[in-house]
């Protein structure tokens, strides 16, 4: 099955600083790649996504790059704000017709300091 | 608000007990998931419910039954958990087809003494 590696764990920036969270898959047949943020005792939300026909995707300060060779892709904040403060999770998905198998990644500690 | 509403919120159960999760979701979505999200774990599928028939079981012990009359609601029936199972359980939803957006649910925090 589907293995999605993510780093780091935890991650500490200056507010205005840029952030970047990585993962790497392992089953080639993956397809979909969404990123969802979680905010203390809130639900995962989904903030962007990337199908693996596309190299990269930008939205607004969140932008998310794809390397399909080498089964990784990244996460990249900019300017950010304490708001943007939360766990980030990554996934990966081979979906079907069936419906989404996301498989998650060990989710990122972002922590934005004033 | 996602449209996708789990009940209860929070549920202490003794490990001889049986309880239900419901997840409602008002998306007109087809498919539904069930997650268990545990302390320093990833966030791991339990079951996929695709048209109210079940896709994928990713070998979730038999104490965990799930249930969807309809494409709009979805149980997980708890019989004689282990306090290892305590977690929150997080419902999902997601339009019919591929790589398709999962809105969650705010999920069950499951306590089992």
């Amino acid at each position: 099955g589907e293995n999605v590696e993510q780093h780091p764990s935890t991650l500490s920036v200056q507010e205005g600083d840029s952030a970047v969270i990585k993962c790497t898959y392992s089953d080639s047949a993956s397809n979909y790649f969404p990123w969802y943020k979680q905010e203390l005792g809130k639900r995962p939300q989904l903030i962007i996504d990337i199908r693996s026909n596309v190299g990269e995707k930008k939205d607004q300060r969140i932008a998310v790059t794809l390397n399909k060779t080498a089964k990784h892709f990244s996460l990249h904040i900019t300017e950010t704000q304490p708001e943007d403060s939360a766990v980030y999770f990554c996934a990966a998905s081979r979906g079907n017709n069936a419906g989404n198998m996301l498989t998650f990644g060990g989710g990122t500690r972002l922590m934005v300091k004033p | 608000e996602t449209g996708v509403t789990q009940t209860p919120r929070h549920l202490v159960m003794g490990m001889t007990n049986k309880k239900s999760l419901k997840c409602e979701q008002h998306l007109g979505h087809n498919a539904m998931y069930w997650y268990k999200q545990s302390a320093k774990k990833p966030l791991e599928l339990m079951f996929v419910y695709n048209f109210k028939e079940q896709t994928e079981n990713n070998s979730v012990p038999s104490r965990f039954s799930p249930e969807c009359p309809n494409s709009s609601h979805l149980f997980l029936h708890l019989h004689t958990l282990q306090p290892e199972d305590s977690a929150l359980y997080l419902c999902a939803s997601s339009p019919e087809g591929r790589n398709t957006e999962a809105f969650f649910g705010q999920g069950t925090r499951l306590t089992v003494v």
